[in-house]
């Protein structure tokens, strides 16, 4: 059972927006700030969106974020077959002097 | 280009040990925050353990505190994860990942640690 809850599964077709959903308590996602990672099959994970809602250098717009309280979300527009991957959120947790991680999310594109 | 080289992994029994070691290239070592993140067989992603630019401050996941020890040595940029007491829980493809930007910002390719009799 992972600290921050996401769903195990979402699935969008090409073009279509999708949004990926992660909630936790106060202690972590109510205090600090969220973080998001794609891992495409076989690969190591990639950062996607740090402090919450800000994007690296190279991950493209399509990709946005929010956090609002103790729940976060992802956004993925204009769905392309390439995203097809899991997606994990993680903040850090004071009350746990640690990192956490949801328990990730499996995008399909139909 | 940041590269971050895993390596040290292998088949332990129970209650065995294994070092595992990151080789970190194309980034100020010294100044970055560092973390082991583990991801069981077909499993999401486990937070491990941090260090701190200095050494100075570490944080373990309960499930490892007491098993595990994190260490670095900037001058051979170069970070380490001693595994004691192995569980076959343990199982898992074993990152590097340095900070910033934000918790994970640069992943390696992974050393695969297997517990098993």
């Amino acid at each position: 059972q992972s600290v921050l809850a996401q769903p195990p599964s979402t699935s969008g077709t090409p073009g279509q927006r999708v949004t990926i959903s992660c909630s936790g308590r106060t202690s972590n996602i109510g205090l600090n700030t969220v973080n998001w990672y794609q891992q495409l099959p076989g690969t190591a994970p990639k950062l996607l969106i740090f402090s919450s809602n800000q994007r690296p250098s190279g991950v493209p717009d399509r990709f946005s974020a929010s956090k609002s309280g103790t729940s976060a979300s992802l956004a993925i527009s204009g769905l392309q077959s390439e995203d097809e991957a899991d997606y994990y959120c993680a903040s850090w947790d004071d009350s746990l002097n640690g990192w956490v991680f949801g328990g990730g999310t499996k995008l399909t594109v139909l | 280009e940041v590269q971050l080289v895993e390596s040290g992994g292998g088949l332990v029994q129970p209650g065995g040990s294994l070092r595992l070691s990151c080789a970190a290239s194309g980034f100020t070592f010294s100044s970055f925050e560092m973390n082991w993140v583990r991801q069981a067989p077909g499993k999401g992603l486990d937070w491990v353990s941090y260090i701190s630019s200095s050494g100075t401050t570490i944080y373990y996941a309960d499930s490892v505190k007491g098993r595990f020890t994190i260490s670095r040595d900037n001058a051979k940029n170069s970070l380490y994860l001693q595994m004691n007491s192995l569980r076959a829980e343990d199982t898992a493809l074993y990152y590097c990942t340095r900070g910033s930007p934000g918790i994970f910002g640069y992943w390696g390719q992974g050393a695969l640690v297997t517990v098993s009799s």
